[in-house]
């Protein structure tokens, strides 16, 4: 049981460059959601996804857009990378029949925009 | 807007110490949870604490929630290399079908030998 799976686990973009990272889950969850992580801040929520065919934006949106493709996948996409963007991605699902569930994380994508 | 806020952010201690984490939090939420990162790796769920004076222990982690103080804490008991790793609380925010978290910034733990 493969759990959250994110593509590529390395990618190293030049300012301007665009890119999406893939994230696909295999716990028949509802809720998806994109977080990054930056020293000294915690993980920050970017946008997540209630159910398949919805998305909503969270704490730190802009520069990027998603896609929730089915209820398995829920991609994240850098359309104009700017260093700023140089983080830890996680991405993460949980259960909506357990509001309370906890999340369920991916290993991350370490992104260097130069 | 909800804010989380840990301290202390980085903690030192000797093996066989104990000692406590503290996470408050702005606004109203009926779930906290606490995480665990190692180095390069990703968050491993360790509590959920959904009510007012729920504590729950696991080995020498034992963590607790007071909602009326909007703080939870996580105490370390005789604390073991092991246990060196970052903590993360987070809380649950209201709205919509979803769990979304807001996490705290973290508390880097190094147990020292």
């Amino acid at each position: 049981n493969a759990g959250v799976t994110q593509t590529p686990k390395f990618q190293v973009l030049k300012t301007g460059q665009s890119m999406t990272l893939q994230c696909a889950q295999d716990m028949n969850h509802n809720s998806m959601y994109w977080y990054r992580q930056d020293p000294g801040m915690g993980l920050r929520l970017i946008y997540y996804s209630a159910s398949e065919g919805t998305t909503d934006k969270g704490e730190v949106p802009n520069g990027y857009n998603v896609s929730r493709l089915n209820k398995r996948e829920f991609s994240l996409r850098l359309e104009s990378a700017a260093p700023s963007q140089t983080s830890v991605y996680f991405c993460a699902s949980s259960d909506y029949r357990g509001l309370n569930s906890p999340l369920h994380f991916g290993n991350g994508t370490r992104l260097t925009v130069t | 807007e909800l804010k989380v806020e840990q301290n202390p952010l980085f903690l030192s201690m000797q093996e066989g110490k104990n000692y406590t984490i503290y996470c408050n939090y702005s606004t109203t939420s009926d779930r906290l949870y606490w995480y665990r990162q190692d180095p390069g790796k990703s968050l491993e769920s360790l509590f959920v604490l959904l009510s007012n004076g729920a504590v729950k222990q696991e080995g020498r982690l034992m963590a607790s929630l007071d909602t009326k103080a909007r703080l939870s804490t996580l105490h370390i008991t005789a604390a073991v290399h092991d246990l060196s790793a970052t903590y993360f609380c987070a809380v649950g925010s209201y709205g919509g079908a979803t769990n979304k978290l807001i996490f705290g910034t973290g508390t880097l733990l190094a147990v020292q030998p």
